[in-house]
C-alpha cells in the first residue's frame, strides 16, 4: 500500500514569492493535516482538511492557507514569502470515522524543504 | 497555555541498555497521546494510547499513559543503534482537531 506523498522535494523561493506544496494521503484517508518543523523546533500544527473542509488551523498567520481536493490530495499555500517560513513541511494522513470513534493515527509523508532565501 | 513536555532533550545511551522516555502534558479536550520515531524526515508512527494503565507493546518497545499524572512513557530494552532517532510525542484533541508535538527526545546509541 502506498504511503502519504508529497511534492516537491525541495522548493527553494525568494522572499515575496509564493509557494505551493502538495500532498496525496494513504488511499482511502479522508483528512489531512499540515505541519511546519523549521530547525531546532518541533512540529508546529498548522492545518487540519477532512471531507473538503477545513477543520482547524494553527496559530499562522493568514497567509498559510490551503486546500482539500475531491481525491482527499490537499495543497499548502504560503503566500508573501518571509526568511522565517524555511522549514520542514509535513503532511500527515489519518482515516477518521467519527461514527466508530476509532482509527485516529497519523501517517507522515516524507515533507518538502522549503527554503526562503 | 497548553503544552507537551518531554524529557530528556537528549540522551546517550550504550547498545543493549534500556532507556525510558518521559511526555507530559497539559491540554484540554484530550482525546489520544501518540509516540512518533523520526530518523530523516518523516515521522514513523509507534504507538496511540487513549486508556490510562494499559500498556502498548511492539517488540522492544513499549508505552503506557497516566491520564491522572498527564504523562506517558516510552520504554525500549536492549537498544539497537538502529534506535537511534529523535522520539516524538503528540496530544491529539478530542474530535481529532488538533495536535501539539513535543519537541522530542535525541536518542543516540553507542555501538
Amino acid at each position: 500500500e502506498a504511503g502519504v506523498t508529497q511534492s516537491p522535494t525541495h522548493l527553494i523561493k525568494t522572499r515575496g514569492q509564493q509557494a505551493t506544496l502538495r500532498c496525496s494521503p494513504i488511499s482511502g484517508h479522508t483528512s489531512v493535516y499540515w505541519y511546519q518543523q523549521a530547525l531546532g523546533l518541533g512540529l508546529q500544527f498548522l492545518l487540519w482538511y477532512d471531507e473538503g473542509e477545513e477543520r482547524n488551523r494553527g496559530n499562522f498567520p493568514p497567509r498559510f492557507s490551503g486546500r482539500q481536493f475531491p481525491n482527499y490530495s490537499s495543497e499548502l499555500n504560503v503566500n508573501a514569502l518571509e526568511l522565517e517560513d524555511s522549514a520542514l513541511y509535513l503532511c500527515a494522513s489519518s482515516l477518521i470515522r467519527v461514527a466508530s470513534g476509532s482509527s485516529y493515527e497519523q501517517y507522515f509523508g516524507p515533507g518538502t524543504r522549503l527554503t526562503v532565501t | 497555555e497548553d503544552k507537551v513536555v518531554q524529557s530528556p532533550l537528549s540522551l546517550v545511551v550504550h547498545e543493549g541498555d534500556t532507556v525510558t522516555l518521559n511526555c507530559s502534558y497539559e491540554v484540554t479536550n484530550f482525546r489520544s497521546l501518540l509516540w512518533y520515531k523520526q530518523e530523516k524526515k518523516a515521522p514513523t508512527f509507534l504507538f496511540m494510547l487513549t486508556s490510562s494503565g494499559i500498556e502498548k507493546k511492539s517488540g522492544r518497545l513499549s508505552s503506557i499513559l497516566d491520564k491522572k499524572e498527564l504523562f506517558s512513557i516510552l520504554n525500549i530494552t536492549a537498544t539497537q543503534t538502529g534506535d537511534s532517532a529523535v522520539y516524538l510525542c503528540a496530544v491529539l484533541y478530542s474530535s481529532a482537531s488538533k495536535i501539539i508535538f513535543g519537541s522530542g527526545t535525541r536518542l543516540s546509541i553507542r555501538p
